[in-house]
Formats: structure tokens, sequence, C-alpha cells
């Protein structure tokens, strides 16, 4: 168990619907990230928070993605009108923030699929 | 975008025998790490070695890093059936400041031990 959490497990969702997804980081940890994983594939990075500040956002972060970390805890990830190009693993990770220990601790990840 | 690839995608060997796996990037790094994927779930942590190391050990994993190349090489020693997994590299971009920030991850390797 490496105490990150993501709810839920699975979602499956008709195309055009919108779902929200939770993450739950290791609670000392104050950097949190957003990975999505195809499958066959390594995840690809989508974003990261340093407490409640959205530092980085990738490109294949489109306008129908928000992710979001009020208070520097847990942290959403929104996914507006769906697609079944969006069908993949979601996965959070979190970590200390210290490049010498950039050791990023994963959830299970929530398996959405766009039917 | 994938930092790099993973050489083999698919490895199958029997328990006992050793297995190598190969990664390759493409920027600078500040470290590159192994993670460990079982079937649909989370990314566990295995090891991580600076840019200024070229070898490193633990346990049963040892891992080599030659920056000249741009790759590194996981070996598991005396595989057991519990080793069955997808193993990615994963590498930190170099950073001035100290902090932490995403990784990228390769391709996976998909490694199958059978007794």
């Amino acid at each position: 168990d490496t105490g990150v959490s993501q709810d839920p497990r699975h979602k499956i969702t008709k195309r055009g619907q919108n779902v929200t997804f939770r993450c739950d980081p290791i609670s000392e940890h104050n950097r949190l990230y957003w990975y999505r994983q195809t499958l066959g594939q390594g995840p690809e990075f989508l974003t990261y928070f340093q407490n409640e500040a959205q530092l980085e956002k990738s490109r294949l972060l489109s306008d129908r993605f928000s992710a979001e970390r009020p208070k520097g805890s847990f942290s959403t990830l929104e996914i507006q009108r769906t697609e079944q190009g969006d069908s993949a693993m979601y996965l959070c990770a979190s970590s200390k923030g210290q490049v010498a220990k950039n050791i990023q601790y994963f959830g299970a990840g929530t398996r959405l699929s766009v039917l | 975008s994938q930092q790099g690839e993973e050489d083999p995608q698919a490895l199958s060997i029997q328990e006992g025998e050793n297995a190598t796996m190969n990664c390759s990037y493409k920027t600078s790094i500040n470290n590159l790490q192994w993670y460990r994927q079982n079937s649909g779930r989370g990314l566990v942590h295995l090891i991580l070695i600076r840019s200024n190391e070229r070898e490193k050990h633990s346990g049963r994993l040892r891992v080599t890093l030659d920056t000249s190349k741009k790759s590194s090489s996981l070996l598991i020693t005396a595989s057991r059936a519990a080793d069955t997994a997808s193993y990615f590299c994963a590498t930190g971009p170099q950073s001035l400041t100290g902090t932490a920030s995403k990784l990228t991850f390769g391709t996976g390797t998909r490694l199958q031990v059978t007794l």
C-alpha cells in the first residue's frame, strides 16, 4: 500500500458526459502529479501541483480537462464532454518535491472507459 | 510524449534466470528511476540512480547508467514468478533549483517469469 488513494477505481461513462476523479496523496507530500496511461504504453504526464499551485500542464491537457488541489491536500481531475479517446488509466502520484529524492508514490489509478 | 524506449518490449524467462532490460532516453537528466507495474495497478518505485552514479544495487536488482550513451539497464537476478510485471524507466529533468518535477516514462518492458 503506497498511501496514495484514488477514487473511483473504475468509471464507465457515455461520450459527452463529465467525469471527476479524486486523489488523496500521502499527507506529508507537497507535490501531486497526474498521469495518463493507455494500454501498452508508459504513463504520460498531465499536470502537477506544489501545494495548491498548479505549476505545469502538459499539452495533452486540453481545455476539456481541469485539475484542482484546493488547500494543497486532495486533488480532483475533471474531464468535460468526454470522448472515446479519453479512455485510459488515470494515475495520481505524490512526492516530497526534492530533486535528489524525486521518488513518486503512485495510487492504483482510475480506469476510465468512455462508451 | 515518451522520453525514450525500453528494450525488449517483452521478455519471457524461467524462474531462476536473470532478466535484463534496457532503457534509452533523450535529454539531460538529474536521475533515472525504475518502476514496476503489476497488471492494471499503479507503479511501484524500485530504484533511483543519480546522473553522477554508474551502478547501483538493491537486493536482486542492479542498475547501470551511461549518461554518454543516454542509456540504462536493469538486471533482475534469480527471477521469481512474482517478478512478472511491466518495468518502466523514468527520468527527471535537470533542475538548477533543486526542485523536483514531472517524470518522463519509457514504453516499458513486459516481463513474464514462468515456473
